[in-house]
């Protein structure tokens, strides 16, 4: 059983500019959420898709979205970024939205 | 709004000693919890679940759970940590029914050999 896979690992981007972070949920897995996680702090909930649709909202700006394609893999897109989007990213999936695979994050750093 | 505390930031143990760590959570209906753990260079790992039944719960290597409903709490223990249980300790809470997972802040566990 495959589990959950994120790319890329590291990625550094300049404030302003747009980000595409990529997700694979594990096989057999219909929903997927993603997390912010500054350094220190637990996750923070962005969002989460089940069968392509966003099912759920934290408390974070419309600049970040999101898409789940049919085979239940998932993009994070963050625009016009800002020095406080530096963080880890966590992708999740799940089979039933509460328990919670996670795959090992992108750190992306905002400079 | 709903929240998750985790008060002991940092928790340092000698091999073999007990390990109690709290979580308090603040929403009062019906939750599920979780706690998950995070080892040096890993990624976050359910250690275990409470969902409903039994408000005892045990999870992986040893570790269990206490849910008590009136004090809105989900305590961590161990009878006695090993150093390899050294990690990151998160407590989560997520509503019956709701996608949004509430994560407390983490508790960082070092175990002395």
């Amino acid at each position: 059983e495959t589990g959950v896979t994120q790319s890329p690992t590291h990625l550094i981007k300049t404030r302003g500019q747009q980000v595409t972070l990529r997700c694979s949920s594990q096989s057999g897995h219909n929903t997927v959420s993603w997390y912010q996680q500054a350094l220190g702090q637990g996750p923070q909930f962005i969002f989460q898709y089940y069968r392509e649709e966003e099912n759920g909202r934290g408390n974070f700006p419309p600049r970040f979205s999101g898409l789940q394609f049919p085979n239940y893999s998932s993009e994070l897109n963050v625009n016009a970024l800002e020095l406080d989007d530096s963080a880890l990213y966590l992708c999740a999936s799940s089979r039933d939205g509460y328990e919670q695979y996670f795959g090992p994050g992108t750190r992306l750093t905002v400079t | 709004a709903q929240s998750v505390s985790q008060h002991n930031h940092h928790v340092i143990l000698s091999e073999a000693a007990s390990l109690e760590l709290g979580c308090n959570y603040s929403y009062g209906g019906t939750v599920n919890l979780f706690w998950y753990v995070q080892y040096p260079g890993q990624h976050l790992q359910l250690l275990l679940k409470y969902f409903s039944g039994d408000p005892l719960v045990k999870g992986i290597k040893g570790f269990e759970a206490e849910f008590i409903k009136s004090k809105f709490s989900f305590n961590l223990r161990k009878p006695s940590v090993q150093w390899s249980d050294t990690a990151e300790y998160f407590c989560a809470v997520i509503r019956s029914s709701a996608s949004k997972i509430i994560f407390g802040s983490g508790t960082r566990l070092s175990i002395r050999p």
